[in-house]
Protein backbone atom coordinates (compact mmCIF):
# COMPACT_ATOMS: atom_id res chain seq x y z
CA UNK A 1 0.00 0.00 0.00
CA UNK A 2 1.50 3.31 -1.06
CA UNK A 3 2.55 5.51 2.03
CA UNK A 4 0.95 8.25 0.31
CA UNK A 5 -2.81 8.34 -1.29
CA UNK A 6 -4.60 10.93 -3.41
CA UNK A 7 -8.08 10.68 -5.07
CA UNK A 8 -9.57 11.43 -6.90
CA UNK A 9 -6.59 10.21 -9.92
CA UNK A 10 -8.77 12.30 -12.28
CA UNK A 11 -10.81 14.96 -12.38
CA UNK A 12 -12.88 17.09 -15.19
CA UNK A 13 -14.27 20.14 -14.09
CA UNK A 14 -15.83 23.49 -15.59
CA UNK A 15 -14.47 26.68 -15.85
CA UNK A 16 -15.23 28.17 -12.68
CA UNK A 17 -16.27 25.35 -10.69
CA UNK A 18 -14.97 24.54 -6.87
CA UNK A 19 -12.25 21.75 -7.23
CA UNK A 20 -10.92 19.59 -4.27
CA UNK A 21 -8.14 17.40 -4.03
CA UNK A 22 -7.88 14.97 -1.15
CA UNK A 23 -4.82 13.30 -0.03
CA UNK A 24 -4.24 10.66 3.03
CA UNK A 25 -0.91 9.49 4.45
CA UNK A 26 0.02 6.65 7.16
CA UNK A 27 3.30 7.82 8.29
CA UNK A 28 4.52 10.39 10.87
CA UNK A 29 5.32 13.14 9.13
CA UNK A 30 7.29 16.46 9.35
CA UNK A 31 5.27 18.48 6.66
CA UNK A 32 3.02 18.00 3.90
CA UNK A 33 3.80 19.52 0.28
CA UNK A 34 1.68 20.17 -2.79
CA UNK A 35 3.37 20.55 -5.96
CA UNK A 36 1.68 21.21 -9.44
CA UNK A 37 3.17 19.37 -12.64
CA UNK A 38 2.95 21.39 -15.71
CA UNK A 39 1.52 19.71 -19.11
CA UNK A 40 5.33 20.12 -20.32
CA UNK A 41 6.67 18.26 -17.11
CA UNK A 42 8.05 20.97 -15.15
CA UNK A 43 6.89 20.99 -11.29
CA UNK A 44 6.68 23.70 -8.87
CA UNK A 45 5.98 23.76 -4.97
CA UNK A 46 2.73 25.09 -4.50
CA UNK A 47 2.16 24.57 -0.51
CA UNK A 48 4.48 23.13 2.18
CA UNK A 49 2.45 23.10 5.72
CA UNK A 50 2.60 20.72 8.81
CA UNK A 51 -0.94 22.47 10.80
CA UNK A 52 -3.96 24.67 9.35
CA UNK A 53 -4.74 25.73 6.56
CA UNK A 54 -2.41 28.25 3.53
CA UNK A 55 -3.64 30.19 0.86
CA UNK A 56 -1.99 31.65 -2.01
CA UNK A 57 -4.48 33.19 -4.46
CA UNK A 58 -7.01 30.86 -5.42
CA UNK A 59 -5.41 27.94 -3.83
CA UNK A 60 -6.52 27.14 -0.33
CA UNK A 61 -4.80 23.74 1.35
CA UNK A 62 -6.04 22.44 4.73
CA UNK A 63 -3.99 19.44 6.53
CA UNK A 64 -5.69 17.72 9.88
CA UNK A 65 -2.73 16.09 11.23
CA UNK A 66 -4.82 13.74 13.43
CA UNK A 67 -6.57 12.54 10.95
CA UNK A 68 -3.45 12.88 8.51
CA UNK A 69 -5.70 14.17 6.06
CA UNK A 70 -4.87 17.03 3.66
CA UNK A 71 -6.65 19.25 0.97
CA UNK A 72 -6.24 21.47 -2.09
CA UNK A 73 -9.32 23.47 -3.38
CA UNK A 74 -8.98 25.54 -6.26
CA UNK A 75 -11.55 27.83 -5.89
CA UNK A 76 -12.75 29.98 -9.41
CA UNK A 77 -11.53 27.37 -11.82
CA UNK A 78 -9.84 27.90 -14.82
CA UNK A 79 -8.37 26.02 -17.96
CA UNK A 80 -5.10 27.66 -16.95
CA UNK A 81 -5.10 25.15 -13.69
CA UNK A 82 -5.18 22.29 -16.09
CA UNK A 83 -2.38 19.81 -14.49
CA UNK A 84 -1.11 16.92 -12.53
CA UNK A 85 -1.49 18.11 -8.58
CA UNK A 86 1.02 16.13 -6.43
CA UNK A 87 0.78 15.62 -3.14
CA UNK A 88 3.80 14.90 -0.83
CA UNK A 89 4.98 14.12 2.65
CA UNK A 90 8.13 14.62 4.13
CA UNK A 91 9.99 13.37 7.45
CA UNK A 92 13.93 14.10 8.04
CA UNK A 93 15.38 13.89 4.51
CA UNK A 94 12.90 11.35 3.55
CA UNK A 95 9.68 12.47 0.99
CA UNK A 96 7.14 9.90 -0.40
CA UNK A 97 4.83 11.61 -2.96
CA UNK A 98 1.95 10.28 -3.59
CA UNK A 99 0.65 9.15 -7.31
CA UNK A 100 -1.14 12.28 -8.70
CA UNK A 101 -4.40 14.07 -9.74
CA UNK A 102 -5.08 14.99 -13.02
CA UNK A 103 -6.91 17.93 -13.24
CA UNK A 104 -8.67 18.76 -16.63
CA UNK A 105 -10.65 22.58 -16.98
CA UNK A 106 -12.71 22.88 -19.68
CA UNK A 107 -13.87 26.63 -21.04
CA UNK B 1 19.00 33.13 -11.29
CA UNK B 2 18.63 30.23 -13.93
CA UNK B 3 17.16 28.27 -10.88
CA UNK B 4 17.68 24.15 -10.78
CA UNK B 5 19.14 23.59 -14.45
CA UNK B 6 19.31 19.84 -15.62
CA UNK B 7 21.50 18.56 -18.85
CA UNK B 8 20.62 16.42 -21.03
CA UNK B 9 16.63 17.10 -21.51
CA UNK B 10 16.77 13.75 -23.74
CA UNK B 11 18.88 10.56 -23.96
CA UNK B 12 18.75 6.84 -25.28
CA UNK B 13 21.32 4.47 -23.82
CA UNK B 14 21.65 0.93 -25.01
CA UNK B 15 21.60 -1.98 -22.56
CA UNK B 16 24.94 -1.82 -20.47
CA UNK B 17 26.19 1.80 -21.36
CA UNK B 18 26.93 4.29 -18.98
CA UNK B 19 26.44 8.15 -18.57
CA UNK B 20 26.09 11.02 -16.19
CA UNK B 21 23.24 12.98 -15.46
CA UNK B 22 24.28 16.79 -13.94
CA UNK B 23 21.75 19.15 -12.18
CA UNK B 24 23.09 22.46 -11.24
CA UNK B 25 21.55 24.96 -9.15
CA UNK B 26 22.09 28.50 -8.60
CA UNK B 27 20.17 29.26 -5.49
CA UNK B 28 23.02 28.32 -2.98
CA UNK B 29 21.17 25.69 -1.49
CA UNK B 30 22.21 22.74 0.86
CA UNK B 31 19.72 19.64 0.14
CA UNK B 32 19.50 18.23 -3.47
CA UNK B 33 17.81 15.47 -4.54
CA UNK B 34 17.62 13.18 -7.46
CA UNK B 35 14.19 11.55 -8.67
CA UNK B 36 12.87 9.45 -10.86
CA UNK B 37 9.19 9.14 -12.42
CA UNK B 38 7.49 6.72 -13.50
CA UNK B 39 3.95 6.15 -15.33
CA UNK B 40 1.17 5.72 -12.74
CA UNK B 41 3.67 6.09 -9.85
CA UNK B 42 4.80 8.90 -7.37
CA UNK B 43 8.31 10.34 -7.91
CA UNK B 44 10.57 8.04 -6.01
CA UNK B 45 13.72 9.45 -4.32
CA UNK B 46 16.71 8.11 -5.48
CA UNK B 47 19.92 9.60 -3.76
CA UNK B 48 19.95 12.78 -2.17
CA UNK B 49 22.70 15.41 -0.42
CA UNK B 50 22.27 17.23 2.76
CA UNK B 51 25.89 19.55 1.36
CA UNK B 52 28.93 19.77 -0.46
CA UNK B 53 31.30 16.24 -0.47
CA UNK B 54 27.79 13.98 1.43
CA UNK B 55 25.46 11.64 -0.11
CA UNK B 56 22.86 9.36 1.13
CA UNK B 57 20.52 6.76 -0.08
CA UNK B 58 16.83 7.40 -0.70
CA UNK B 59 14.00 4.82 -1.60
CA UNK B 60 15.36 3.68 -5.11
CA UNK B 61 18.93 3.93 -5.07
CA UNK B 62 19.83 0.22 -6.82
CA UNK B 63 21.70 0.74 -10.22
CA UNK B 64 22.86 4.62 -9.64
CA UNK B 65 25.60 6.30 -8.19
CA UNK B 66 25.97 10.05 -7.18
CA UNK B 67 28.32 12.61 -6.65
CA UNK B 68 28.42 16.20 -4.98
CA UNK B 69 31.54 17.22 -5.09
CA UNK B 70 30.81 21.31 -5.85
CA UNK B 71 27.97 22.60 -3.58
CA UNK B 72 26.15 23.73 -6.36
CA UNK B 73 26.21 20.26 -8.84
CA UNK B 74 24.87 16.77 -8.03
CA UNK B 75 25.52 14.53 -10.64
CA UNK B 76 23.84 11.24 -11.03
CA UNK B 77 25.45 8.13 -12.38
CA UNK B 78 24.30 4.97 -14.04
CA UNK B 79 26.84 2.59 -14.68
CA UNK B 80 25.83 -0.18 -16.45
CA UNK B 81 22.10 1.10 -17.53
CA UNK B 82 19.31 -1.33 -18.04
CA UNK B 83 16.05 -0.88 -19.33
CA UNK B 84 13.97 -1.02 -15.75
CA UNK B 85 15.40 3.01 -15.70
CA UNK B 86 13.52 3.78 -18.24
CA UNK B 87 12.20 6.97 -16.63
CA UNK B 88 12.00 11.08 -15.96
CA UNK B 89 14.31 11.99 -14.10
CA UNK B 90 13.97 14.86 -11.92
CA UNK B 91 16.32 17.26 -9.83
CA UNK B 92 15.54 18.97 -6.73
CA UNK B 93 17.16 21.52 -4.75
CA UNK B 94 16.13 23.08 -1.33
CA UNK B 95 17.55 24.96 1.65
CA UNK B 96 17.26 23.59 5.12
CA UNK B 97 14.06 24.69 7.32
CA UNK B 98 15.07 25.16 10.91
CA UNK B 99 15.79 22.27 12.86
CA UNK B 100 17.27 20.36 9.38
CA UNK B 101 13.85 19.46 7.82
CA UNK B 102 13.49 19.29 4.18
CA UNK B 103 11.74 22.75 3.26
CA UNK B 104 10.27 24.22 -0.21
CA UNK B 105 11.81 22.22 -2.88
CA UNK B 106 12.67 23.71 -6.51
CA UNK B 107 12.65 21.56 -9.42
CA UNK B 108 14.36 20.65 -12.42
CA UNK B 109 12.94 20.84 -15.92
CA UNK B 110 13.40 16.74 -15.69
CA UNK B 111 15.72 14.23 -18.27
CA UNK B 112 13.87 11.71 -20.69
CA UNK B 113 15.52 8.44 -20.53
CA UNK B 114 15.37 5.71 -22.75
CA UNK B 115 17.02 2.51 -22.59
CA UNK B 116 16.75 0.00 -25.35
Amino acid sequence: KNEVEQSPQNLTAQEGEFITINCSYSVGISALHWLQQHPGGGIVSLFMLSSGKKKHGRLIATINIQEKHSSLHITASHPRDSAVYICAVSFGYDMRFGAGTRLTVKP
Amino acid sequence: NAGVTQTPKFRVLKTGQSMTLLCAQDMNHEYMYWYRQDPGMGLRLIHYSVGEGTTAKGEVPDGYNVSRLKKQNFLLGLESAAPSQTSVYFCASSYPEAGGERNEQFFGPGTRLTVL
